[in-house]
């Protein structure tokens, strides 16, 4: 199959940790690249491959993956991650594919 | 830095062809370590990947859109191209144009900038 699942809405307390996962066949032999989207603007690139987070990308965000889940998580997360977060990677046909998409609340 | 910006006409109506350009500036077009291409997502919903060309005429496209869609790149111009045609209701969405960095030996890939996006809506 070439979809990435996410969960629809994920909840947090500020300052604490969160955890997003994307799951899909593509990710037995891609990495998931991670975008964050805040309302009204465009994707921002947030981590990439197995260890690589973007340039201005706090480090409270990091990733991890195994065979077909990959998680992005964010340790301490604060009010300005509330944002909406997609997977991507490419499946076996070579098409490009984006996860369903998640939605961050922090509280 | 490289910039990324769309511009095309907002309204399209049923049946016609959708054209959108994207202009590049704050860096070259010709390093075939990138490709460039054109990424949609209609109100409310998530992203969908609609294809991407290299500088030198290769071209990848969504299999979903594949017989509507064409990409253009003109390096030259600093510009590529988004025609799609026969487009409905189903195709108003906001169109972001994108740089892709794919690495297949590393196994990973980026979308990276993206354009501020620029919202189609197909009606009569």
């Amino acid at each position: 199959s070439s979809e990435l699942t996410q969960d629809p809405v994920v909840s947090v307390a500020l300052g604490q940790t969160v955890r997003i996962t994307c799951q899909g066949d593509s990710l037995r032999n891609y990495f998931a690249t991670w975008y964050q989207q805040k309302p009204g603007q465009a994707p921002v690139l947030v981590f990439y491959g197995k260890y690589s987070r973007a340039s201005g990308i706090p480090d409270r965000f990091s990733a991890s993956t195994s065979t077909v889940t990959a998680s992005l998580t964010i340790t301490g997360a604060q009010a300005e991650d509330e944002a909406d977060y997609y997977c991507s990677s490419r499946d076996s046909s070579g098409n490009y594919v984006f996860g369903t998409g998640t939605t961050v609340t922090v509280l | 830095q490289l910039q990324l910006r769309e511009s095309g006409p907002g309204l399209v109506r049923p049946s016609e062809t959708l054209s959108l350009t994207c202009s590049v500036s704050g860096g070259s077009m010709t390093n075939s370590d990138y490709l460039w291409g054109w990424i949609r997502q209609p109100p409310g919903g998530g992203l969908e990947w609609i294809g991407s060309m290299s500088h030198s005429g290769d071209t990848y496209y969504s299999p979903s859109l594949r017989s509507r869609v064409a990409i253009f790149v003109d390096s030259s111009k600093g510009q590529f191209t988004l025609k799609l045609a026969s487009v409905t209701a189903a195709d108003t969405a906001i169109y972001y144009c994108t740089r892709l960095f794919h690495y297949p030996s590393g196994g990973y890939l980026w979308f990276n900038p993206w354009g501020q996006g620029t919202l189609v809506i197909v009606s009569s």
